[in-house]
C-alpha cells in the first residue's frame, strides 16, 4: 500500500544552518504530497504542497521539489531560526480524489541559538 | 475563518469508561476527517465524512468507536469501554475538497488510568 518514510530526528542545528529532511514515498498513480509542521501542543499547519512532478512548493523559506524518478519530496531551508524548531511530517494523499492522507513519522528539529 | 476547533483538549478517564470527543471543523468545508496521533509517530487516519455520511473507517477503529456528523457540520468520535491502548491524542481535520489539503484542530489527548 501507499506509504510515507522519513528520516530519523532528532535533527539538530544551530541557527541559520543548512536544513535537509529527507522523505520519500512509496504509491500507485500521482500522489498529492504536503509537508505539516506541529509546534508544542498543537495541532498540524500545512506548511508546503505540490500536486504533481517536478512542483516546488515554497512557504516561510522553506522548499520541497515533487521528483517522481526518486520518488522523493525532500524539505530544505537554506537558514533556520530557532522559530523553526517542531515536528515535521511528510505525507501524501492517493491520487486526485483520494480521502486519505498518510503521514510519516515525523521529524523533529531542534535549533540553538 | 476560525479554524478547526475541538473540544475537550484533555480528557482524563479510567479504563472501562466510556468518553466522547466533539470537532467543529471550519464552516464551508464538507468533508471531516478524525486521525490518531501516537508518541513519536504521524497521526493515523481513523475514519472519514463527506457531509452526514461517513464514507470510510480504518480497520484501526474497533467496534468500541462510533463516530457521527449528523447534520453534516459538527462530528464526535465517542470510545466506549476504554482501554489503555486508547491513550493517544485524536485529531481532526477538515477540507473543501478531496484535493486540498486538510486542515487540523489542536487535537484532544486522552490520557487512560
Amino acid at each position: 500500500g501507499d506509504s510515507v518514510t522519513q528520516m530519523e530526528g532528532p535533527v539538530t542545528l544551530s541557527e541559520e544552518a543548512c536544513l535537509t529532511i529527507n522523505c520519500t514515498y512509496t504509491a500507485t498513480g500521482y500522489p498529492s504530497l504536503f509537508w505539516y509542521v506541529q509546534y508544542p501542543g498543537e495541532g498540524l499547519q500545512l506548511l508546503l504542497k505540490a500536486t504533481k512532478a517536478d512542483d516546488k512548493g515554497s512557504n516561510k523559506g522553506f522548499e520541497a521539489t515533487y521528483r517522481k524518478e526518486t520518488t522523493s519530496f525532500h524539505l530544505e531551508k537554506g537558514s533556520v531560526q530557532v522559530s523553526d524548531s517542531a515536528v515535521y511530517f511528510c505525507a501524501l494523499s492517493p491520487a486526485p480524489g483520494g480521502f486519505k492522507t498518510i503521514f510519516g513519522a515525523g521529524t523533529r528539529l531542534f535549533v540553538k541559538a | 475563518d476560525t479554524g478547526v476547533s475541538q473540544d475537550p483538549r484533555h480528557k482524563i478517564t479510567k479504563r472501562g469508561q466510556n468518553v466522547t470527543f466533539r470537532c467543529d471543523p471550519i464552516s464551508e468545508h464538507n468533508r471531516l476527517y478524525w486521525y490518531r496521533q501516537t508518541l513519536g509517530q504521524g497521526p493515523e487516519f481513523l475514519t472519514y465524512f463527506q457531509n452526514e455520511a461517513q464514507l470510510e473507517k480504518s480497520r484501526l477503529l474497533s467496534d468500541r468507536f462510533s463516530a457521527e456528523r449528523p447534520k453534516g457540520s459538527f462530528s464526535t468520535l465517542e470510545i466506549q469501554r476504554t482501554e489503555q491502548g486508547d491513550s493517544a491524542m485524536y485529531l481532526c481535520a477538515s477540507s473543501s475538497d478531496s484535493n486540498q489539503p486538510q486542515h487540523f484542530g489542536d487535537g484532544t489527548r486522552l490520557s487512560i488510568l
